[in-house]
């Protein structure tokens, strides 16, 4: 069975500072996703990540993916409070695709 | 492009009761997959549809059933609701798989009383 953990769990940072989140997942997976939520809202799809060594970046935010390792990471540059939400990592490949627990980012001014 | 669409948005029901909600996905999408979110057990897999056949199922009882109309559109149906199965109800529509990038749709707010 497909284990995915996100860490931390919860993130309160200040303005301006950079943080990383982790995804380690158990089980092989060529492709992960990142999806943010906000409170009340479904969930919006942030990164694609296709293949081993991947980085895509938008923004503030730039993910990466090391299926070797099955590490996936989310960097936040210079947070600033319109990033405040949760955000989820989802890894598939064939027929699984299982979420994490979600990192629940709190940017303070 | 119109994003994938759930109705009702909001749904009150007591003990007992069932309910079915209803999904339609993104023009072109063939899979349609279902989560429950709750704040205690996070964001669950309940099954997905595919060709109007169920090709994936998590771990929920059979009170939680579905199905997949010729056109992609997905209901599912919950019978005998309970208090636990108060959650936020999300549909997401793929191209082919679940696997596939995922679009959500704005979820139903189920509230069992």
């Amino acid at each position: 069975e497909l284990k995915v953990e996100q860490n931390p769990l919860f993130l309160s940072m200040q303005e301006g500072k950079n943080y990383t989140i982790y995804c380690n997942y158990s089980t092989t997976s060529d492709r992960l996703y990142w999806y943010r939520q906000d409170p009340g809202k479904s969930l919006e799809s942030l990164f694609v990540l296709l293949s081993n060594g991947a980085v895509k970046q938008e923004g503030r935010l730039m993910a990466s993916l090391d299926t070797k390792a099955r590490l996936s990471t989310l960097h936040i540059t210079a947070a600033v409070h319109d990033l405040s939400a949760t955000y989820f990592c989802g890894p598939g490949g064939g027929n699984a695709l299982t979420f994490g627990s979600g990192t629940r980012l709190q940017v303070q001014p | 492009k119109a994003g994938v669409t759930q109705t009702p948005r909001y749904l009150i029901k007591t003990r007992g009761q069932q309910v079915t909600l209803s999904c339609s996905p993104i023009s072109g999408h063939r899979s349609v997959s279902w989560y429950q979110q709750t704040p205690g057990q996070g964001l669950q897999f309940l099954f997905e549809y595919f060709s109007e056949t169920q090709r994936n199922k998590g771990n929920f009882p059979g009170r939680f059933s579905g199905r997949q109309f010729s056109n992609s559109r997905s209901e599912m149906n919950v019978s005998t609701l309970e208090l636990g199965d108060s959650a936020l109800y999300l549909c997401a529509s793929s191209l082919v798989t679940r696997s596939d990038e995922q679009y959500f749709g704005p979820g139903t707010r189920l509230t069992v009383t």
